[in-house]
């Protein structure tokens, strides 16, 4: 079946850019999602992508789409503390069915 | 305010012991599903449901059972709750348009 992977774990220093990757396999892939989760709370919608685009900008964010490599990445400029969370990475393809990626946890220090 | 309701977000319970957590959005959605996230393992899910009267299984759905009589609601039921059920419960439901997720707030469960 499909499969999303990411690393679990990023540390970056406050003011730096964090990197976040992600690889899938499905092929069919429409949309492509990044979905923060900070303590304690549910998941919410960061930005999303669609297939045919290459890269996308949102103020501090920046999603980049190799759709020949199945790589997705989240660029946060200027990294902050409050940026310290889980970003999961996720798509959807033919199937009705979204698949998540296990989550990076990125930890912003001083 | 478009959200997603779960209740209860804490419970504290027994093996065997039947539970229910209820799951309510107020955004018209047809597809809602439940998950379930568990350290290292990331979201998994249990079941979910295209529409009314309409649900299938997901990737883990032993040991749960759901219901889908009203387009809001999608309780995910505990029959006999086990201590491998321990776990932090997401309901999340979606739109159409692009495929976005609105997650509730989750549910900590503890079966002792």
């Amino acid at each position: 079946g499909e499969d999303v992977e990411q690393s679990l774990f990023l540390s970056v220093r406050e003011g730096d850019s964090s990197v976040i990757n992600c690889t899938y396999t499905d092929s069919s892939s429409t949309y492509l999602y990044w979905y923060k989760q900070e303590p304690g709370a549910g998941l919410q919608l960061l930005t999303y992508i669609f297939s045919n685009m290459d890269m996308k900008q949102d103020q501090r964010l920046t999603v980049l789409l190799n759709k020949k490599d199945k790589h997705l990445s989240l660029r946060i400029a200027d990294t902050q503390t409050g940026d310290s969370a889980i970003y999961f990475c996720a798509e959807k393809g033919g199937s009705y069915i979204p698949t998540f990626g296990r989550g990076t946890s990125l930890i912003v220090h001083p | 305010e478009a959200q997603v309701t779960q209740n209860p977000r804490y419970l504290i319970t027994v093996t065997g012991k039947k539970l229910t957590v209820t799951c309510s959005q107020n955004m018209n959605h047809e597809y809602m599903s439940w998950y379930r996230q568990d350290p290292g393992l990331g979201l998994r899910q249990i079941y979910y449901s295209m529409n009314v009267e309409v649900t299938d299984k997901g990737d883990v759905p032993e040991g749960y059972k759901v219901s889908r009589k009203e387009k809001r609601n999608f309780p995910l039921i505990l029959e006999s709750p086990s201590p491998n059920q321990t776990s932090l419960y997401f309901c999340a439901s979606r739109t159409g348009n692009t495929g976005e997720l609105f997650f509730g707030e989750g549910s900590r469960l503890t079966v002792l």
